[in-house]
């Protein structure tokens, strides 16, 4: 099993809504990481865990909470979002979490948010 | 000016053309350099891993890295309309996260 698997696909919100992706992968990595992609865009990373430790926080606003509760799992909690939140968010993960090299990155197919 | 260049393209080319992609870059700390394909609507996935300069085959793909003049290449060979995507090279090295590029379109026409 060499997926990432990501829900839902499609998520609307309201400014006002409380929402929350999840991610999970069962191939054993210790890393997992959350990225953002607008349209046209390079992935941005958001989030780096490492054996379910938060190891880096890319100075990523706090209606943004990441949540790592074992080592398959890995929610984004969303609150208060603005309408340029919206984007794809990318789920990944890795063997190991090594700053500056960071092996094979296993892509999920990412959850397209629109915020009204 | 940005660590990572890449032409966004859209390149198309038909069908059993050699395709090349380029990046330059600017941070000499890179190390680790990578190329991913993603299709419309789906996340990236890892097609080629170099390290250092020099060159990697696999099948119809080959990455080279040209480590002083700061110049990443992917060529494809007999190019099939399902190579059909965006390829992102990225890098990384001392430290330094994940970089992608900006990512090139291609089509490859029947």
């Amino acid at each position: 099993d060499t997926e990432v698997t990501q829900t839902p696909k499609h998520l609307v919100m309201g400014m006002t809504n409380k929402k929350s992706l999840k991610c999970e992968q069962h191939m054993g990595h210790r890393a997992m990481y959350w990225y953002k992609q607008k349209a046209k865009k390079p992935p941005e990373l958001m989030f780096v865990y490492s054996y379910e430790k938060l190891s880096i926080n890319e100075s990523v606003p706090s209606r943004f909470s990441p949540e790592c509760p074992n080592s398959s799992l890995l929610n984004l909690h969303l609150h208060a979002l603005q309408p340029e939140d919206s984007a794809l968010y990318l789920c990944a993960s890795s063997l190991q979490f090594v700053p500056g090299n960071p092996g094979e990155l296993f892509f999920g197919e990412g959850s397209r948010l629109t915020v009204l | 000016q940005k660590e990572v260049e890449q032409d966004p393209g859209p390149l198309s080319v038909p069908e059993g053309a050699i395709v090349s992609l380029n990046c330059t870059y600017s941070n000499s700390a890179f190390q680790y350099f990578m190329w991913y394909r993603q299709y419309s609507r789906k996340g990236p996935e890892l097609l080629m891993y170099t390290y250092s300069s020099g060159n990697k085959e696999d099948g119809r793909f080959t990455a080279q890295v040209d480590k002083s003049s700061k110049y990443i290449s992917l060529f494809i060979r007999d190019s099939q309309p399902s190579d059909s995507a965006t390829y992102l090279c990225a890098m990384s090295g001392s430290a330094r996260q994940l970089t992608f590029g900006s990512g090139t379109q291609l089509t490859v026409l029947p």
